[in-house]
């Protein structure tokens, strides 16, 4: 089982650009969700999916979108980047609570210059 | 104001040296109180749920015990492959289907 798995491992963007950060799981979880972690802070949480075609904004959703199409995938878009989306962000999965187990993936380093 | 705090930021122990990291929350309608071990370039790792004040559970040389305000991992005779970063999270009633993180805890163990 691989789990949850994120591309890229890095990125460097340039400002005003976007990119599209995958994340698929194959543990037929139907909770997905995308967080950013910035230096000394907690990990925050941007968009998440309680199953194929619902999503819904988290604390930072501003910059961001997604979309849900199947169980498996989620994938996370950014629209012209900016400095402060610089972080590692982290794609997370759960059955079929919040309160239970979460799965992450390894991360995706981003900076934008 | 942080919704969930935790101490010391970083902690340094010798190996075998016992020690204690701290996580307190303000919610009300607490659902469930996580544990996740982050190693440095990884994606979180799961340790412990804990869902109710008095509850206690353990893995090799940590406990996590629970409060109505706080929750402890406690260490017990550290070893150097037990360094990492340890983050607490919270859900709640009030968060709907969010998790709210702490900052998390550096833990250094040297042999």
């Amino acid at each position: 089982n691989a789990g949850v798995t994120q591309t890229p491992k890095f990125r460097i963007l340039k400002i005003g650009q976007s990119m599209t950060l995958q994340c698929t799981q194959d543990m037929n979880h139907n909770y997905m969700y995308w967080y950013r972690q910035d230096p000394g802070m907690g990990l925050k949480l941007i968009y998440y999916s309680v199953g194929a075609g619902i999503t819904d904004k988290g604390e930072v959703p501003n910059g961001y979108n997604v979309s849900r199409s199947t169980t498996e995938d989620f994938p996370l878009r950014l629209e012209l980047a900016a400095p402060s989306q610089t972080s590692v962000y982290f794609c997370a999965s759960t059955l079929d609570r919040v309160d239970t187990e979460a799965f992450f993936g390894q991360g995706t380093r981003l900076t934008v210059v | 104001e942080d919704q969930v705090t935790q101490s010391p930021e970083a902690l340094r122990l010798q190996e075998g040296e016992s020690s204690s990291l701290n996580c307190s929350y303000t919610v009300s309608g607490l659902r469930g109180l996580f544990w996740y071990r982050q190693d440095p370039g990884k994606g979180p790792e799961f340790l412990f749920t804990l869902y109710s004040a008095g509850e206690e559970k353990e893995k090799e040389r940590l406990k996590a015990t629970l409060t109505k305000k706080e929750s402890f991992l406690h260490i017990t005779a550290p070893k150097p492959e037990d360094s990492a970063t340890y983050l607490c999270a919270v859900q709640a009633v009030e968060y709907g289907n969010k998790l709210v993180f702490g900052a998390g805890t550096i833990l250094r163990v040297k042999s």
